[in-house]
């Protein structure tokens, strides 16, 4: 089993919907959560931290279960520019700050 | 400018050549990472350093040496290019998060190279 576990999409939606993505984890001691967005050929660049009471960010929205070990994270009103790939990236102390990443969702928001 | 650079950003080379990747920062990070990010899986990483004189391998070190010439600077070396080592390769720093929390991780642009 995959450490971090993506759905890989794409996800294709209109304008102005709501979209939502889940991520699974399978280290329990896993103790910080982010989520990172990527575009096309270009670099991750981090989009939010996840906390454990959940945390919003303008239109986006993370949410932490750690009982079923997963994170999710919900846009709305999307927008063009939010095509891009999403990678759930975890974080587990074994003796520094490890980031696990995930292989991504791909997000298509079309006119 | 960008904080994290890379050189050089796309690169040819053919089986059994040495090359060099470098990286550089201007955010005055202490830590540096190279992972390298193949198609279908995620990043995977590959040596990081939290100052000059500490540096550790990461998951997939194999055929890959680090050189940490400064703060500023963590260059990535394949000794003998073998064409499964295409691929996408970033360079990231980061600083230690606040009370041991996490510390957030800043990428370069990437450097594709292929191997043929």
């Amino acid at each position: 089993r995959k450490e971090v576990e993506q759905d890989p999409g794409p996800f294709n939606v209109p304008e102005g919907a709501t979209v939502a993505f889940n991520c699974t984890y399978s280290n329990s001691a896993s103790q910080s959560f982010f989520w990172y967005r990527q575009d096309c050929r270009k670099e991750p660049k981090l989009l939010m931290s996840v906390y454990s009471s959940g945390n919003e960010d303008g239109r986006f929205t993370a949410q932490l279960n750690r009982a079923s070990q997963y994170i999710s994270l919900l846009i709305r009103d999307s927008k063009l520019s939010d095509s891009a790939t999403y990678l759930c990236v975890v974080n587990a102390r074994q003796g520094f700050q490890k980031l696990v990443f995930g292989t991504g969702t791909r997000l298509l928001v079309s006119p | 400018d960008a904080d994290v650079t890379q050189t050089p950003r796309n690169r040819i080379t053919k089986t059994g050549k040495r090359i060099m990747l470098e990286c550089s920062q201007t955010k005055g990070h202490d830590r540096m990472y190279w992972y390298r990010q193949d198609p279908g899986l995620g990043l995977q990483l590959i040596y990081y350093s939290f100052d000059v004189k500490d540096i550790n391998k990461g998951e997939i070190s194999d055929g890959y040496s680090v050189s940490r010439q400064a703060q500023a600077k963590f260059s990535l070396s394949l000794e003998s290019a073998i064409p499964n080592q295409t691929a996408l390769y970033f360079c990231a720093t980061s600083d230690p998060g606040l009370a041991g929390g996490p510390d957030t991780q800043y990428f370069g642009p990437g450097t594709r190279l292929t191997v043929l």
